[in-house]
């Protein structure tokens, strides 16, 4: 079966780094999506990677390793407004989005 | 990016109406569109996948005279919720996509559903 996994929840201090793994096992592979979503809202696009390495986007970086099938989103210079759920999302060889179940982020001053 | 408008925002309907639900996209043509479901504290879940002109594909255990899914344009994608019960209580997403071999899919606003 298909399975992504990453943490339930995990706790940062304001300005801090934190680092959001993600393990996928899918039929094919297309792509890794990272999204923020705030509480009642719809995700938001942060990142995409498909090759291996890591892509930066100002205080958010993603990290690709298709080979062990594993991800990370890593957010420096953390604020208050990062406080959200943080969703990982594998495409797989049908285009089907495949979803983790989210990691909610709390940031505390 | 692509802008995808989903209508309403939140909606309270009795139990035993029925509520639809819009997606548009504004700037490009979706031939593609899902629809998740996504219940407190839980992630997306896939509700069903529509291309333009043709029968919605359910996930299982989604029923599909229940969840009634139209997509008759490019641009626009309906979702009615038959008969709402409270357990229809959600928050409904639809997501665009501009091709079947598109990578990127770009998210409505949600819509809260609230069935009393």
């Amino acid at each position: 079966g298909q399975n992504i996994d990453q943490p339930t929840e995990m706790t940062a201090t304001e300005g801090a780094i934190v680092q959001i793994n993600c393990t996928y096992q899918t039929s094919g592979f297309n792509g890794l999506f990272w999204y923020q979503q705030h509480a009642g809202e719809a995700p938001t696009f942060l990142s995409y990677n498909v090759l291996d390495g890591l892509e930066e986007k100002g205080r958010f970086s993603s990290f690709l390793s298709r080979s062990k099938g594993y991800s990370y989103l890593l957010l420096k210079e953390l604020q208050m407004k990062d406080s959200a759920s943080y969703l990982c999302a594998v495409l797989d060889s049908n285009y089907q989005l495949i979803w983790g179940a989210g990691t909610k982020l709390i940031i505390k001053p | 990016g692509a802008v995808v408008s989903q209508h309403p925002s939140w909606v309270i309907c009795k139990s035993g109406t029925s509520v639809k639900i819009e997606c548009r996209s504004l700037d490009f043509q979706a031939t593609t569109m899902f629809w998740y479901r996504q219940f407190p504290k839980q992630s997306l879940m896939l509700m069903a996948t529509s291309n333009e002109g043709s029968k919605a594909t359910y996930e299982q255990g989604v029923e599909k005279d229940k969840f009634l899914i139209n997509h008759a344009s490019l641009t626009l994608s309906t979702l009615t919720v038959t008969s709402a019960h409270p357990e229809d209580s959600s928050f409904y997403i639809c997501s665009a996509r501009s091709s079947s071999s598109s990578t990127e899919a770009f998210f409505g606003q949600g819509t809260r559903l609230t069935v009393v």
